[in-house]
């Protein structure tokens, strides 16, 4: 079955540092990617995606890059700010589905913690 | 365009009832899928509506099921709660569920069995 693995933090780094969060998928068939970042007590957003092998998708500073060879699509920022803080969720979306629909599959998720 | 919306935002439930929560996706988005997160299983996929059909089933108990109606708007029920399905129930939408789509999320229901 699909799944996804990242690293689950806590994750505490001081304004400005540079960010990487760690993403590896195993899937059936190709996989698009996402990154969701949830803050606290609201819903997820769409931070950025991928949809093809080498994609770059890139949000608000936060970049990531769809590797199939190393079967990774890490988070990374160069300069985090306090208003970064929240929880990261790396997911994926497989284009096999016997039952015909697409439903995304979650790594546990990584908090990030900003401080001044 | 309004997002996803999401009703209601919390509930307290005891054990042994039943609760429905519901939710209207993006204008035009046909596919709605329903998550639940908790601390200890993180999020999982409940199920996907599309065109008023189920299509897809995570791995949950008959005590949960759902609908959707011809305007798209979705409701998921639990029947018979157990403390353990304390945990914010997400709503997520798309326009047809393809897997290349982004899933648009609601804020979510916070439901507290007691």
């Amino acid at each position: 079955g699909n799944s996804v693995t990242q690293m689950e933090g806590p994750v505490t780094l001081s304004e400005e540092a540079f960010l990487t969060i760690n993403c590896t998928y195993t899937a059936t068939g190709y996989p698009s990617l996402f990154w969701y970042v949830q803050y606290p007590g609201e819903g997820l957003q769409l931070l950025l995606k991928a949809t093809k092998a080498d994609d770059k998708g890139s949000n608000k500073g936060f970049e990531a890059t769809y590797r199939k060879e190393t079967t990774s699509f890490h988070l990374e920022k160069g300069s985090v700010q306090v208003s970064d803080s929240a929880v990261y969720f790396c997911a994926l979306s497989d284009s096999y589905s016997g039952a015909g629909s697409y439903q995304l599959t979650f790594g546990k998720g990584t908090k990030l913690s900003v401080i001044p | 365009k309004a997002g996803v919306t999401q009703t209601p935002r919390y509930l307290i439930k005891t054990r042994g009832q039943q609760v429905t929560l519901s939710c209207s996706p993006i204008s035009g988005h046909r596919s709605v899928s329903w998550y639940q997160q908790t601390p200890g299983q993180g999020l999982q996929f409940l199920f996907e509506y599309f065109s008023e059909t189920q299509r897809n089933k995570g791995n949950f108990p008959g005590r949960f099921s759902g609908r959707q109606f011809s305007n798209s708007r979705s409701e998921m029920n639990v029947s018979t709660l157990e403390l353990g399905d304390s945990a914010l129930y997400l709503c997520a939408s798309s326009l047809a569920g393809s897997y290349q789509e982004t899933q648009y999320f609601g804020p979510g229901t916070r439901l507290l069995v007691l």
